[in-house]
């Protein structure tokens, strides 16, 4: 059974700082991993979808990598802004339609 | 605006109340999804449907009954539910495209309450 694990559970940093947050899964026969943002009370909005064949996609200022084998994934956010403040999901897709969610990582960026 | 759209976004009911969730999305999809995340817990698949027929039913118990009139709209309907059933319940839309490398988007949610 596929589980997902993010680290941290939680981070506040200060602007302009780079930061990384981290995904893992259990089981690598994944056909895809997405990254989403969530925000207060809100829906879930789509950053970076990364295919199982590929090693990352950028977007921005966000970067998103992949590694299939050892079953991890890194959201790599720079020089963050207050803007980034939000909820970060992490879900991989196996064969199915189902996508497996990570609990997220709660992140505050303050000025 | 993701182009998915959900009402109402908030919900008080009683245990013994009959509602329903609305969902529509506006992007031409041909799937789409119910999802629960409760507090501190995973965002969980409830429901899929493809073409209008249901394609996944993740274990969810009855009193939660889904509809898809046709690939646009999406409805939950609930009866008799149980305090532990309050959470955020959210839509989503896809393209399925048989490849399994879809975007879902996601609308914004119904916060439901049950007393």
């Amino acid at each position: 059974k596929q589980e997902v694990t993010q680290i941290p559970a939680a981070l506040s940093v200060p602007e302009g700082e780079n930061l990384v947050l981290n995904c893992s899964f259990t089981d690598s026969a994944i056909y895809n991993l997405q990254w989403f943002r969530q925000d207060p009370g809100k829906g879930l909005t789509s950053l970076l979808l990364i295919q199982s064949s590929q090693r990352e996609q950028t977007s921005g200022r966000l970067n998103a990598s992949l590694d299939k084998s050892s079953g991890r994934s890194t959201l790599y956010i720079a020089a963050s802004q207050p803007g980034d403040s939000a909820t970060y999901l992490c879900a991989v897709r196996g064969n199915t339609d189902k996508l497996i969610f990570g609990t997220g990582t709660r992140l505050q960026v303050f000025p | 605006e993701t182009g998915v759209t959900q009402t109402p976004r908030h919900l008080v009911m009683g245990m013994t109340n009959k509602k329903s969730l609305k969902c529509e999305q506006h992007l031409g999809h041909n799937a789409m999804y119910w999802y629960k995340q409760s507090a501190k817990k995973p965002l969980e698949l409830m429901f899929v449907y493809n073409f209008k027929e249901q394609t996944e039913n993740n274990s969810v118990p009855s009193r939660f009954s889904p509809e898809c009139p046709n690939s646009s709209h999406l409805f939950l309907h609930l009866h008799t539910l149980q305090p532990e059933d309050s959470a955020l319940y959210l839509c989503a839309s896809s393209q399925d495209n048989g490849l399994n490398t879809d975007t879902q988007y996601f609308g914004p949610g119904t916060r439901l309450t049950v007393l």
